[in-house]
């Protein structure tokens, strides 16, 4: 079966550096959200789009910025990059609509950010 | 404020014996309750939830929770471990009205020895 692809799959930055992250959700998934992992920690939400609108938000910096587009797929910009930024960046998708929040949420493999 | 907790940093295991790891939960109402695995440099894999219905929940590779109101604990399960269940086990929880994020407990590394 068809998974959340997200590419690239390891980003090494410097400091003050942008950076974009791409996320393909599964096929007619309609909803992508976006997790932050930092090492030894548990995932952190950042943001979500539900038929390519802002649905929710969560602890996203000022500094990065998303969005969904008309094919469904999501780009993470993150700009001025800091050193506590280097974390691995998780997309998922789900197939929400009808499902009043009951939907489960498919992760993709990860991009792994390094900023030094 | 809504929260997941995972007890226990690490469980060990022997092959073939039963497994349990526990993961308790604080929310308003009643909850969306999720449990995903995550191999070394790999995402979150689903494993199974708890919507409604039934408090035993059945889900992939032989695991199972179950899903208990008055002591808000949603426990995985496994009758007989096996070493490729050696992995991170995270517990999440979804409110059900108007939020999108899973709050994910701080995951538990389930250890199973031959």
């Amino acid at each position: 079966a068809a998974g959340v692809i997200q590419s690239p799959r390891h980003l090494i930055k410097e400091k003050r550096e942008t950076a974009t992250l791409k996320c393909y959700p599964i096929p007619r998934h309609d909803t992508v959200y976006w997790y932050q992992q930092g090492p030894g920690q548990d995932p952190q939400f950042l943001i979500s789009f539900y038929e390519k609108m802002q649905s929710d938000k969560g602890s996203i910096p000022d500094r990065f910025s998303a969005q969904q587009f008309s094919d469904y797929h999501s780009e993470l910009n993150m700009s001025s990059l800091e050193l506590g930024d280097s974390a691995l960046y998780f997309c998922a998708s789900s197939d929400r609509q009808g499902r009043g929040g009951t939907d489960t949420q498919y992760f993709g493999p990860g991009t792994r950010l390094t900023v030094l | 404020a809504q929260s997941v907790a995972q007890p226990e940093d690490q469980v060990n295991v022997a092959e073939g014996n039963p497994l349990t790891v526990k993961c308790t939960y604080s929310v308003s109402g009643n909850p969306y309750l999720f449990w995903y695995v995550q191999y070394p440099n790999r995402g979150l894999q689903f494993l199974l939830k708890y919507i409604t219905g039934d408090n035993l929940v059945k889900g992939s590779y032989g695991f199972e929770a179950e899903f208990n109101k008055s002591q808000t604990s949603f426990h995985l399960k496994k009758p007989s471990a096996l070493v490729s269940d050696s992995a991170l086990y995270f517990c999440a929880v979804r409110g059900r009205y108007n939020t999108d994020k899973l709050i994910f407990g701080t995951g538990t590394r389930l250890q199973v020895f031959p």
